[in-house]
């Protein structure tokens, strides 16, 4: 059964650091890897997808790496901003049945 | 172009009581999914179509929810009778399916239904 772990489980910052969030799964069979936005009391937006066969994708200042070996995948972002602040969920698809399976996320504050 | 569209948003109703909640996925989605998120976790699969049919209904509680995907376009998620337990954030998500598109198997999700069980 796959298991997805988002560390940390909260992270505050200061306006304008770098700063990385982490997602582990346990299952490296995955057909995808995705990260969602989710703000307060909305539903959750796509970010960016890699696939399997990939090993990163970039959109503006986020870049996602997926390393299947190690079960691992981080969302980096540049330059933070107040804007920012939201949880982020990252969710894994398994391959044959196409089960997505979700972290608990990450809470992020980023202060102005 | 028109997002996941779900309603109602929020929904209070007394135990014992029935409710349904409806999705319209994007346009030309043939994949739907139900999920349910509980304060603080991630979403949990309740139910996914692939045009009309069910394939994955493994994690539905099939005493008390049921769903339906009439035409392989909209859905429709009921609970009969409510618990308190059910409270949450009934999420609808669609995407164009693992063969399709530029993004094939991208999940694009509505604003949810918030359920309140009194």
């Amino acid at each position: 059964k796959q298991e997805v772990t988002q560390i940390p489980a909260a992270l505050s910052v200061p306006e304008g650091e770098n700063l990385v969030l982490n997602c582990s799964f346990t299952d490296s069979a995955i057909y995808n890897l995705q990260w969602f936005r989710q703000d307060p009391g909305k539903g959750l937006t796509s970010l960016l997808l890699i696939q399997s066969s990939q090993r990163e994708q970039t959109s503006g200042r986020l870049n996602a790496s997926l390393d299947k070996s190690s079960g691992r995948s981080t969302l980096y972002i540049a330059a933070s901003q107040p804007g920012d602040s939201a949880t982020y969920l990252c969710a894994v698809k398994g391959t044959g049945f196409q089960k997505l399976v979700f972290g608990t996320g990450t809470r992020l504050l980023v202060s102005p | 172009e028109a997002g996941v569209v779900q309603s109602p948003r929020y929904k209070i109703i007394e135990k014992k009581q029935p409710v349904a909640f409806w999705c319209n996925p994007i346009s030309g989605h043939n994949t739907l999914y139900w999920y349910r998120q509980n304060l603080g976790q991630g979403p949990e699969l309740l139910i996914r179509y692939e045009n009309e049919e069910a394939v994955d209904d493994s994690q539905l509680p099939k005493d008390r929810f049921s769903a339906e995907r009439l035409k392989g376009v909209d859905s429709t998620l009921k609970i009969q009778p409510a618990e308190l337990g059910d409270s949450a954030v009934y999420l609808c998500a669609s995407s164009l399916g693992p063969s399709g598109g530029a993004l094939p198997g991208e999940l694009f999700f509505g604003e949810g239904s918030r359920l309140t069980v009194l």
